[in-house]
């Protein structure tokens, strides 16, 4: 079926630092999303795209997260400067419409903020 | 604001057994709601979803769900489970109107012994 891809699948960085997970969406999607979810819990919704903009966003998208695609190339979410809060796995997904209830996801990109 | 609530943490059945794994969700508009299923350390793949019309789905490899208005509830089935069906499953609701924020519940993990 359809692929997600995310890059990195890990990442451990230093509180204060930069990170940018790449996100490479479905070919002809046109809606991309990103979700965090802290071992054990469930997902939550951060952000989602569209068009080159940011249409909606829940209060866990904070001032120091910041999401593009530019030209067409990965879907990118950068936190700058990260917190220790930030450590959670951060999962990309997409789809081809909107309103559907239907969304693939990726494998995952797992923050650790030390 | 729409929640959903899976009540069951844990479920642990034998392999063959079947099983029904609840979710009872709240929201007043039109919504559709949905199922995921995580295999550990993936993402969430799609399982089925409703909106209207017949109240029960059918999804992938068996699983079923049921709508249900009057208890405010769409509970996932399968009438013989296999062991590759031990997963985390979400159940997940979003309105109908806006871009696709999916609303999941905390998840139940399905526990097959053999």
């Amino acid at each position: 079926g359809p692929k997600v891809l995310q890059i990195p699948s890990h990442q451990i960085i230093d509180m204060g630092q930069m990170v940018t997970l790449n996100c490479d969406p479905v070919s002809n999607h046109l809606y991309f999303y990103w979700y965090k979810q802290i071992l054990g819990q469930q997902m939550e919704f951060l952000v989602n795209f569209y068009n080159g903009k940011v249409m909606e966003k829940s209060k866990l998208f904070k001032d120091q997260f910041s999401v593009e695609r530019p030209d067409g190339s990965y879907f990118t979410l950068k936190i700058q400067p990260t917190a220790l809060e930030d450590s959670a796995v951060y999962f990309c997904a997409s789809s081809l419409e909107v309103d559907t209830g239907q969304l693939y996801f990726g494998e995952g990109s797992k923050l650790t903020v030390l | 604001t729409q929640t959903v609530s899976q009540s069951d943490a844990h479920v642990t059945v034998f392999e063959g057994d079947s099983v029904e794994l609840r979710c009872n969700y709240s929201y007043g508009g039109s919504i559709y709601l949905s199922w995921y299923i995580q295999h550990h350390g993936h993402g969430l793949q799609f399982l089925l979803k409703y909106y209207s019309g017949n109240p029960v789905v059918q999804g992938v490899n068996g699983f079923e769900a049921e709508f249900s208005k009057s208890d405010s509830s769409f509970h996932l089935r399968k009438a013989s489970v296999h062991w590759s069906d031990s997963a985390v499953y979400f159940c997940a609701v979003t309105r109908t109107e806006g871009a696709d924020r999916l609303t999941f519940g905390k998840g139940t993990q399905l526990i097959i012994q053999p």
